[in-house]
């Protein structure tokens, strides 16, 4: 059973491009997480999502970032238009539920992105 | 406002001896605290959970303690090893009517276990 795959590991972006960061849950897992985690900082939550479903987005800077997770296919986090302070290791997390109760949120290897 | 906070910030330690790392939180209503591991370059991977009723939960050399009266947590790590080094992270849950589903994540400690 794998975990949970993230690609690409590392993107490079110049300012003004657009970055897709992807992410395929385990197996069976319904409920994925994307978090941004900046250098020395703790994880940050930025969205949560069921497939075709953003249930919240509350920590998703207004602009320029959307994410989706379609019926088929991975989770992608896309970021338009990137500046120097997007810069930063973005985790996908994945469970099998409803992060109610103890379902524990199964973390991929991240993808860093670096604009230059 | 929800907050976790970590102490120490940084920690060194020689190979074989032990260490604590402490956890500070103000989540409430409170569902469950989890201890991670992120290696360098690595995604965080789960130690321990513990919920309301429980006070000590041990993985092999790392036992965690929890008091939810005074919102604290600590890690234990017995005879350090190399590989130990690494960022822990104590991660908690609210729950309840009004909690957050959402974990608050602290800033991690950075072991380093010097040989």
């Amino acid at each position: 059973n794998a975990g949970v795959m993230q690609n690409p590991r590392h993107l490079v972006r110049r300012r003004g491009q657009e970055a897709r960061l992807r992410c395929s849950p385990m197996k069976g897992h319904s409920h994925v997480y994307w978090y941004r985690q900046l250098p020395e900082e703790g994880l940050k939550f930025m969205v949560y999502l069921q497939k075709e479903n953003i249930i919240d987005e509350s920590g998703m800077p207004k602009e320029r970032f959307s994410a989706e997770f379609p019926k088929e296919g991975p989770s992608i986090l896309r970021i338009q238009q990137v500046v120097r302070g997007d810069s930063a290791a973005y985790f996908c997390a994945s469970s099998p539920k409803l992060a109610g109760g103890s379902y524990e949120q199964y973390f991929g290897p991240g993808t860093r992105l670096t604009v230059t | 406002k929800n907050q976790v906070e970590q102490s120490p910030q940084s920690l060194i330690i020689l190979e074989g001896k032990n260490c604590t790392l402490q956890c500070n939180y103000t989540v409430s209503p409170f569902s469950n605290l989890r201890w991670y591991k992120q290696d360098t370059g690595r995604g965080p991977v789960s130690l321990t959970i513990m919920t309301f009723s429980e006070n000590t939960k041990s993985n092999g050399r790392y036992t965690a303690t929890l008091d939810a009266d005074t919102k604290q947590s600590s890690l234990h790590i017995t005879a350090s090893q190399l590989s130990d080094s690494a960022s822990y992270i104590c991660v908690v849950k609210g729950g309840g009517a009004g909690g957050s589903y959402i974990p608050t994540f602290g800033r991690g400690t950075s072991l380093i276990v010097h040989p």
